[in-house]
């Protein structure tokens, strides 16, 4: 089964409101990255957090890591038009990739 | 066991030989892709490649090209092996339906290919 799971699979917000997307996981990680995908393209790394990491920053990008939990959250402030994609979390327990399903973001203009 | 699959699992090599990786999968997915991982361990992405449509990263050197003899395969070809050429690569695929709403179901990765270039 796959490691990574976010949620919610799909939001909606309006241009400049937050979006917050979580993923929770199973086993234990060297560390969590986030990607993004465009419609027909291939997935673009946004961030990674390594598993002694708590919180990680990148521009508009912030993401949180609870081991205890085995959960991450990715929250991008101030959206934009341009942020519509969809987001996932992989996991990568020892050399491995593994994917959740992705999280669908569409910011409405 | 429903997996995508690629072989070989590691690959040493001389400088300026050509080799190819091979990728099956066996899930019934529309879209396959080759991702190579960099030095930060990040996966990027080189090519998407479904029926219609190859999708080339314009930063991948023309050294690389893909070869999908068939939906479940999209083998890597690489000429003229570089000594930056050495990483793991990995193959993936996905299912997106088409029509009027694109929908996109996850990933299945492959288990990577750690290429040496000596």
């Amino acid at each position: 089964s796959q490691q990574g799971e976010e949620d919610p699979q799909a939001l909606s917000i309006q241009e400049g409101e937050n979006a917050t997307m979580n993923c929770s996981y199973k086993t234990s990680i060297n560390n969590l990255q986030w990607y993004r995908q465009n419609s027909g393209r291939g997935l673009v790394h946004l961030i990674l957090i390594r598993s002694n990491e708590r919180e990680k920053h990148s521009g508009r990008l912030r993401v949180t890591l609870d081991t205890s939990k085995k959960s991450s959250s990715l929250l991008i402030t101030a959206s934009r038009a341009a942020d519509t994609a969809s987001y996932f979390c992989a996991t990568v327990p020892g050399n491995q990739f593994y994917f959740g399903t992705g999280t669908s973001l569409t910011v409405i203009p | 066991d429903t997996a995508v699959s690629q072989t070989p699992k590691y690959l040493v090599t001389q400088m300026g030989n050509d080799k190819s990786i091979k990728c099956e999968q066996n899930l019934g997915h529309d879209t396959m892709y080759w991702y190579k991982q960099d030095s930060k361990k990040f996966l990027k992405i080189m090519f998407s490649y479904n029926n219609k449509e190859l999708i080339i990263n314009e930063t991948v050197p023309n050294r690389f090209s893909p070869k999908s003899p068939d939906k479940a395969h999209l083998n890597l070809h690489i000429n003229s092996l570089e000594l930056g050429d050495s990483a793991v690569y990995f193959c993936a695929s996905s299912q997106e339906t088409f029509g009027q709403r694109r929908r996109f179901y996850g990933y299945t990765f492959g288990s990577g290919t750690r290429l040496t270039v000596v």
